[in-house]
């Protein structure tokens, strides 16, 4: 089975600081998607940033990018230039492509971030 | 609106009712997930379907619970006999095969009094 780790519980760090989410994760498996989720207050999932496991490249999506270690099993989301709109529980997932189809998404249990202005 | 559309967004029944979450994916989606999320927690797997197929329900509790997907209309989560811890938001997601990325519905949050 699949798990994914959120260490930190909440976040709080300065409007325009850069801030670091981390997520470990285990695997026994070589292909899979790593996610970030943003859920904000109006509770929405929304995804912020997707890493094939097979890319070496790290994603980036405008002020998001992430640190994928596939060794370490490691892929961290880091926030540049924070703005009061990124305050949101931040869900790290991960999700096995087997053979036959995607399976389901096993999710972290979330870290809650505030920035404060 | 394309996206996965669920309803109802807010949903209230006493203990021993029913709850029926319907859920549409998005256009051209033939894989339905139904993940449910406990306050302060991130989203447990309940139940992946195709269509008129349950592929995988190792996340859905063994009794109360079902969920289908029928040829034509929405997926429907059903909870029978609903007691209190069954509040929760339900959410839905779709996906096309292969694609490897889920698309969210906005939730269906159920509250049993």
């Amino acid at each position: 089975a699949q798990t994914v780790t959120q260490s930190q519980p909440e976040m709080s760090v300065q409007e325009a600081e850069t801030v670091t989410l981390s997520c470990t994760y285990d695997t026994s498996e070589n292909n899979y998607y790593l996610f970030w989720y943003k859920q904000p207050p109006s509770r929405q999932m929304i995804l912020v940033i997707r890493q094939e496991a097979y890319k070496q490249q790290n994603a980036t999506e405008n002020r998001f990018s992430v640190n994928f270690q596939k060794a370490a099993k490691s892929f961290s989301l880091k926030i540049s230039d924070s703005q009061l709109g990124d305050t949101a529980m931040y869900f790290c997932a991960f999700i096995l492509i087997s053979g036959g189809g995607a399976d389901g998404l096993t999710f972290g249990k979330g870290t809650h971030l505030i920035i404060q202005p | 609106n394309a996206g996965v559309m669920q309803n109802p967004r807010h949903l209230v029944r006493r203990r021993g009712q029913e709850a029926r979450l319907r859920c549409s994916p998005m256009k051209g989606h033939s894989h339905v997930y139904w993940y449910r999320q406990l306050p302060e927690e991130g989203l447990k797997f309940m139940v992946y379907l195709q269509k008129e197929n349950i592929i995988d329900e190792s996340g859905m509790p063994k009794e109360r619970f079902s969920a289908e997907f029928p040829k034509e209309g929405p997926s429907i989560l059903r909870i029978q006999q609903v007691v209190r811890g069954d509040s929760a938001a339900y959410f839905c997601a779709s996906s096309n095969l292969g694609a490897g990325e889920l698309f969210f519905g906005e939730g269906s949050r159920l509250t049993v009094l």
